[in-house]
């Protein structure tokens, strides 16, 4: 009973092209989040969602746009895909119970996008 | 802003400690967490500490300093599975106003028999 799933794990594509993730957790948590692992490892928040509300966004092209149909599902499309885009997308969420965000965040397995 | 410094690489023997440290510089701190990643593999949660001192959890320790802006990681017991990026990040606030997690650009321990 996976907690933090993705989808797909992997995605080949071509510059230019228009491709979407998904991600679903079946934790009850309230909050779910979008990070970049680009090649060097480094982690960095993208966007931040609570009960299907845009809390975080950082300075992120526009060509991404998150989606929450409901709060266990937030999707990341992306348009006119660019060789920078590729690297790990990992989703993660929270509960919501401690302020300050100090509540342990779950990821899920990750989807590498590569663009070529 | 958010700045957060961890060595990028250590190399450790199994059955040794290592410590891994963190100095950060953040906006409203709250909180400091850290995550074991192994490679092609999303990170997991080790531990977080809110106050000052030491957090034991079996073979791994964090330990906080608040006001010298430093946190560590102690591993005990080193085993080859230790071997794992571990990413040291911290909550503090956005330039929205909200809290968010930054991450250090983590530490590649890599253990030797």
């Amino acid at each position: 009973d996976t907690a933090v799933s993705q989808t797909p794990k992997y995605l080949v594509t071509q510059m230019g092209n228009d491709k979407s993730i998904k991600c679903e957790q079946n934790l009850g948590h309230d909050t779910m989040y979008w990070y970049k692992q680009d090649s060097k490892k480094f982690l960095k928040i993208m966007f931040s969602y609570n009960n299907k509300e845009l809390i975080i966004n950082e300075t992120v092209p526009n060509r991404f746009s998150p989606k929450s149909p409901d709060k266990a599902h937030l999707n990341l499309h992306i348009n006119s895909l660019e060789l920078g885009d590729s690297a790990v997308y990992f989703c993660a969420s929270s509960q919501d119970r401690l302020a300050g965000g100090l509540d342990t965040q779950y990821f899920g397995p990750g989807t590498r996008l590569t663009v070529l | 802003g958010q700045n957060i410094d961890q060595p990028t690489e250590m190399t450790a023997t199994e059955g040794a400690i290592v410590q891994i440290n963190c100095t950060y510089q953040t906006s409203g701190f709250n909180g400091l967490f850290w995550y074991q990643q192994h490679a092609g593999e999303a990170p997991t949660f080790l531990s977080y500490n809110v106050l000052d001192g030491l957090e034991e959890k079996g073979r791994f320790s964090s330990f906080l300093s608040r006001s010298k802006g430093y946190s560590y990681l102690l591993l005990k017991e080193l085993q080859m599975k230790d071997s794992a990026s571990y990413l040291c990040a911290v909550t503090g606030l956005s330039g929205a106003g909200s809290y968010q997690l930054t991450f250090g650009k983590g530490t590649k321990l890599s253990v030797i028999p």
